[in-house]
């Protein structure tokens, strides 16, 4: 079945550090790919998407590309925040399939000033 | 205005009671979902409806009853609680559920204790 293999946290970095979070899916159809992020004590909230490959999602200046070749949608930024400090889950959905989440594992982030 | 909304925020109780968590989304959505996310923060689909017809049952325990009564609704009925149900469960909704492109809005979350 579908499947989504995040890299493992949690992951420190300092502020103004260059982040990279790994995501790569196992799919037989054609799905859409998604980052969501969950603050602490919150439910989860729609950080990015892209629908096909070589899409480019985009957000708060974060972004992740859909890579068909490799089956990835690693999640980046420039230069992270103290307040980017939160769970950031890779996620797939496809078609005809009720529209379910199949998520990753998540990946913890804290950022330190 | 919240768009999801879940009640209670909390539960705790004894194993063996039966206890029940509403949503409610404003959103005017067609599709709304039950996500249970455990102790390692992993979250898996439980169940998925789409105008009030269930459309995803994810192999749940038959003890986990949803019933949506309006396409605005979608409630989780939890009978006989056992120590492994201790999770946080969230309610979802999107526009619909067909193309799996859709943005789905979570609810604030459940936590379910279960002692």
């Amino acid at each position: 079945g579908d499947s989504v293999t995040q890299m493992e946290g949690p992951v420190t970095l300092s502020e103004e550090a260059f982040l990279t979070i790994n995501c790569t899916y196992t799919a037989t159809g054609y799905p859409s790919l998604f980052w969501y992020v969950q603050y602490p004590g919150e439910g989860l909230q729609l950080l990015l998407k892209a629908t096909k490959a070589d899409d480019k999602g985009s957000n708060k200046g974060f972004e992740a590309t859909y890579r068909k070749e490799t089956t990835s949608f690693h999640l980046e930024k420039g230069s992270v925040q103290v307040s980017d400090s939160a769970v950031y889950f890779c996620a797939l959905s496809d078609y005809n399939q009720g529209g379910k989440l199949i998520f990753g594992q998540g990946t913890e982030l804290s950022v330190k000033p | 205005d919240t768009a999801v909304s879940q009640t209670p925020k909390y539960l705790v109780t004894q194993m063996g009671n039966d206890k029940s968590i509403k949503c409610e989304q404003n959103l005017g959505h067609d599709t709304m979902y039950w996500y249970k996310q455990d102790s390692k923060k992993f979250l898996k689909i439980m169940f998925s409806y789409n105008n009030k017809e269930l459309i995803i049952n994810e192999t749940v325990p038959n003890r986990f009853s949803p019933k949506s009564p309006d396409k605005a609704h979608l409630n989780l009925h939890i009978n006989s609680l056992e120590l492994g149900d201790s999770a946080v469960y969230f309610c979802a909704s999107s526009l619909s559920s067909g193309s799996g492109r859709d943005e789905q809005f979570f609810g604030p979350g459940t936590r379910l204790t279960v002692l």
